[in-house]
């Protein structure tokens, strides 16, 4: 498809166990975005790529928190030894170039449930 | 730091009625504006946007106006439909920082 896909879209894991989220960006986006968001609230920015290179990860709540992009397309996050409070969607988007104007399209996420 | 303030919801209307989604932001420097919104079951997709003052954004019938002396951008659309239940998001973003700062979130539910 066209847009960008995020996988898995849901994700069940015990607490203290590692998981890894996958998104890859529509063809030829240089900007690429993580956000979380928890239930009832707006995404909130976790990090940012132009092509490889993180640019911005000033929103990782913690150093559990890693994402890398090492071929300028598809992304990981990854979360090491997960906590209650790590349940939420996180989402995606990528944006053709850098700038502000740019639009972000947004995957339909990955929620993630930690027991 | 950069905020954004929505009208809270839930929001219900029934059909054919005008809408209003009240939208203030605070930035520290020139931001550009969108609304994004999120069907059931769907992700957050673009509605509208607007990157300087005074601007207009409009979409599916849908209108927001730049304002910078209000710092709002204030969601409208004459009639609204079934089909516009969904929840709507608010953002601003600025120069270089590239990231998205959003709203909490209206969610919106138009009866037949």
């Amino acid at each position: 498809g066209a847009g960008v896909s995020q996988s898995p879209r849901y994700k069940v894991a015990k607490r203290g166990q590692d998981v890894a989220l996958r998104c890859d960006p529509i063809s030829g986006h240089v900007s690429l975005f993580w956000y979380q968001q928890a239930l009832g609230q707006g995404p909130e920015f976790l990090t940012y790529f132009q092509n490889e290179a993180q640019l911005d990860k000033s929103g990782l709540p913690s150093d559990r928190f890693f994402a890398e992009r090492p071929e300028g397309s598809v992304s990981t996050l990854k979360i090491q030894r997960t906590q209650q409070e790590d349940s939420a969607v996180y989402l995606c988007a990528s944006s053709l170039e850098g700038g502000s104007r740019q639009p972000q399209h947004f995957g339909d996420g990955t929620r993630l449930s930690i027991l | 730091g950069d905020s954004v303030t929505q009208m809270e919801g839930p929001v219900t209307l029934s059909e054919e009625a005008f809408l209003t989604i009240n939208c203030t932001y605070t930035a520290t420097g020139y931001p550009s504006l969108f609304w994004y919104v999120q069907y059931p079951g769907e992700g957050l997709q673009l509605l509208l946007k607007a990157t300087k003052a005074d601007d207009k954004g409009s979409n599916k019938g849908f209108e927001a106006t730049y304002r910078k002396e209000t710092t709002s951008f204030h969601l409208e659309k004459g009639s609204v439909q079934v089909s516009d239940s969904a929840v709507y998001f608010c953002a601003l973003s600025i120069g270089g920082a590239q990231k998205l700062v959003f709203g909490q979130g209206t969610r919106l539910t138009i009866n037949p």
